[in-house]
């Protein structure tokens, strides 16, 4: 199946840091999303991209969506304690009749040392 | 309240049993999901169902059934439990978009 290249796998980082994380895929997708994970909670979307080149903020993160519609970034500015938990990205192909199935990485787990 | 609830939220039970997780959404959505989560807390999808009808369904083992009685509801029944079985399982709705809206979790271990 399709895979997803995520890195870092795991991030160590100051509180008030920058955090940068990508991925990159073989495959062209049509959307590309980021998802973040608490412990013991379901994956929380972050920010949804939807054309190639596209440049996307909330609050302190920035995420494109890459111009070859095979990678993304992730950018998370002056992290906080709160910023724990792993961050997901995932591309996403229509599978027709209103289905989408989305292709997941396999997470980037950042801790903040406060 | 709850947009996708899942019940239940634990489930502990021997090798060989017969379960069952449930899943509601009440988003309005047409489409949910079930995603499967393992130690190293990769995420595949498993099936998915628009307005009840199966539309994805992965490399699952049969023994595993998923059942849409209606558009605001998925289940998810699993046979003679293996150990290899134990995970997260997720529950996740979606409409017109692929924005995944996940539910909490149903962690399943298998003894």
């Amino acid at each position: 199946g399709q895979q997803l290249n995520q890195s870092p796998q795991s991030m160590f980082i100051q509180e008030g840091e920058d955090v940068s994380m990508n991925c990159t895929s073989s495959s062209i997708f049509n959307t590309w999303l980021w998802y973040k994970q608490d412990p013991g909670e379901g994956p929380v979307l972050l920010i949804a991209l939807y054309k190639a080149g596209e440049l996307t903020s909330n609050g302190r993160l920035t995420a494109q969506f890459g111009i070859t519609r095979k990678d993304s970034f992730l950018n998370i500015s002056a992290s906080i304690p709160s910023d724990v938990g792993i961050y997901f990205c995932a591309g996403q192909k229509s599978s027709g009749a209103g289905s989408y199935q989305l292709t997941f990485g396999k997470g980037t787990k950042l801790s903040v040392i406060p | 309240d709850t947009a996708v609830s899942q019940t239940p939220k634990y489930l502990v039970t021997q090798m060989g049993n017969d379960k069952s997780i449930k899943c509601e959404q009440n988003l309005g959505h047409d489409t949910m999901y079930w995603y499967k989560q393992d130690s190293k807390k990769f995420l595949k999808i498993m099936f998915s169902y628009n307005n009840k009808e199966l539309i994805i369904n992965e490399t699952v083992p049969n023994r595993f059934s998923p059942k849409s009685p209606d558009k605001a509801h998925l289940n998810l029944h699993i046979n003679s439990l293996e150990l290899g079985d134990s995970a997260v399982y997720f529950c996740a709705s979606s409409q017109h978009t692929g924005e995944l809206f996940f539910g909490e979790g149903s962690r399943l271990t298998v003894l």
